[in-house]
């Protein structure tokens, strides 16, 4: 089965510095990883996606997420932290073995962006 | 992509009654999946609702508990029968979209506090 691990639960930076938010994948085969922010009290927002294509990402509002095969990981990073950048983000893999999409989410990251 | 929007945004009900969360998506699509989080948890997947047949329930949930409705190609309802406290999470629909059908876009969720 897929999974996913979000190897920190929080993530404090300073405004202006850099973000990474690590993941790392299980999977029997070649898989569609994705990026999810969720702002407090808001919905799941897709920040970027890998299906196969190249493996670095780029995603909305300056993201972007490698995908390295040898090291079965999907970091998630960005230059220059933005106080609005403050969320949890979920890393998410999807699983076909059922015939149809099924997304596995990571047990998320909070991100805290301080002055 | 897909704009999805669920009503209520958030209900307050009482132990042992039932509450019936709409899904609407602005274009026709053919999953439709539901998903429950828990407070300070990640999402974890209730059912897929396909258009036209019976939704498939993820193990530990049970149609008695959580009945789906998917009555065309742009809706969907999740009802919570018989609430307990337990049942307090939020409640979010997706549905699978893009033009390879390999995006989940999500809903706002629907907070629930069950008393």
């Amino acid at each position: 089965a897929q999974s996913v691990t979000q190897l920190d639960s929080h993530v404090s930076v300073s405004e202006g510095t850099p973000v990474l938010l690590r993941c790392n994948y299980s999977s029997s085969y070649s898989p569609s990883l994705f990026w999810y922010v969720q702002h407090p009290n808001k919905g799941l927002q897709l920040l970027l996606k890998y299906t196969s294509a190249a493996t670095l990402v780029k995603g909305i509002n300056g993201f972007e997420a490698e995908f390295k095969k040898s090291e079965t990981s999907f970091h998630l990073t960005k230059p220059s932290a933005h106080m609005s950048d403050a969320a949890e983000y979920f890393c998410v893999v999807s699983d076909w073995n059922t015939g149809f999409q099924k997304l596995v989410f990571g047990t998320g990251t909070r991100l805290l962006v301080s002055p | 992509s897909a704009v999805i929007s669920q009503k209520p945004s958030r209900d307050i009900c009482q132990r042992g009654t039932s509450l019936t969360i709409q899904c609407q998506v602005d274009s026709q699509v053919t999953m439709m999946f539901w998903y429950r989080q828990q407070p300070g948890q990640s999402l974890t997947l209730i059912a897929t609702a396909n258009q036209g047949s019976e939704a498939t329930y993820e193990s530990g949930f049970v149609i008695d508990k959580f009945p789906i409705s998917r009555p065309n190609l742009t809706f969907s309802t999740l009802t919570v029968s018989n609430m307990s406290p337990e049942d307090s999470s939020i409640y979010l629909c997706s549905a699978l979209a893009g033009g390879g059908q390999e995006t989940q876009y999500f809903g706002p969720g629907t907070r629930l506090l069950v008393l």
